[in-house]
């Protein structure tokens, strides 16, 4: 089976930093991805992991323990238009479940002023 | 380039009654995937597709059903409406079936049962 946590909501200030944890249970693993929601939208890839350690695309990183099962979404200069759901996703073994995601419940993050 | 589409935005049903919701992958991906997205939680897996096969199925009723045509888009029906069954349905694409290729959401079909 499949188990995946994160927090439900954060809140945080205009410019500040917030992390954003995710652990998993999975028969099998093949990355984990992060997607930011916005409210009523489609959600949108932020980034991808497969191998341990930290990946940076500009104010946005993600780290994964494989052996931990845990994950985080590292937003940094938080502003206003970063408020949105952000979404952890496993991908389990290729053979067994094709491009098959499994999703966490989502983190609601909203900055204020 | 148009990224996926899916029609239509918004549905109103009644209970015990039928829709089909359609996507549109991106030009070129042949991998289709379907979820379902109720309010306040994170999205679902229902079925994926490739090269008009299905690959992948998650844990939902028969009364779901898809396929998959040969210019890769897809449908998504459901019989026998159910009040939760309210949801966004949500289609992905991407180049194949299982390597690591990014899945691209589409806007989503807002589907309300009353």
């Amino acid at each position: 089976g499949q188990n995946i946590d994160q927090p439900t909501e954060m809140t945080a200030t205009e410019g500040a930093i917030v992390q954003i944890n995710c652990t998993y249970q999975t028969s099998g693993f093949n990355g984990l991805f992060w997607y930011q929601q916005h409210a009523g939208e489609a959600p949108t890839f932020l980034s991808y992991n497969v191998l341990d350690g930290l990946e940076e695309k500009g104010r946005f990183s993600s780290f994964l323990s494989r052996s931990k099962g845990y994950s985080y979404l590292l937003l940094k200069e938080l502003q206003m238009k970063d408020s949105a759901s952000y979404l952890c996703a496993v991908r389990a073994t290729l053979k067994a479940a094709g491009n098959k995601l499994t999703f966490g419940g989502g983190t609601r993050v909203l900055v204020k002023p | 380039d148009a990224g996926v589409t899916q029609s239509p935005t918004h549905l109103i049903k009644t209970r015990g009654q039928q829709v089909t919701l359609r996507c549109s992958p991106i030009s070129g991906h042949k991998s289709v995937s379907w979820y379902q997205q109720v309010l306040g939680q994170g999205p679902q897996f229902i079925f994926q597709y490739y090269e008009k096969e299905e690959r992948g199925r998650g844990n939902f009723p028969d009364r779901f059903s898809a396929r998959q045509f040969p210019n890769y888009s897809s449908e998504l029906n459901v019989n026998a409406l159910l009040l939760g069954d309210s949801a966004l349905y949500l289609c992905a694409s991407s180049l194949a079936s299982g390597n690591m290729a990014e899945q691209f959401f589409g806007p989503g079909t807002r589907l309300t049962v009353l």
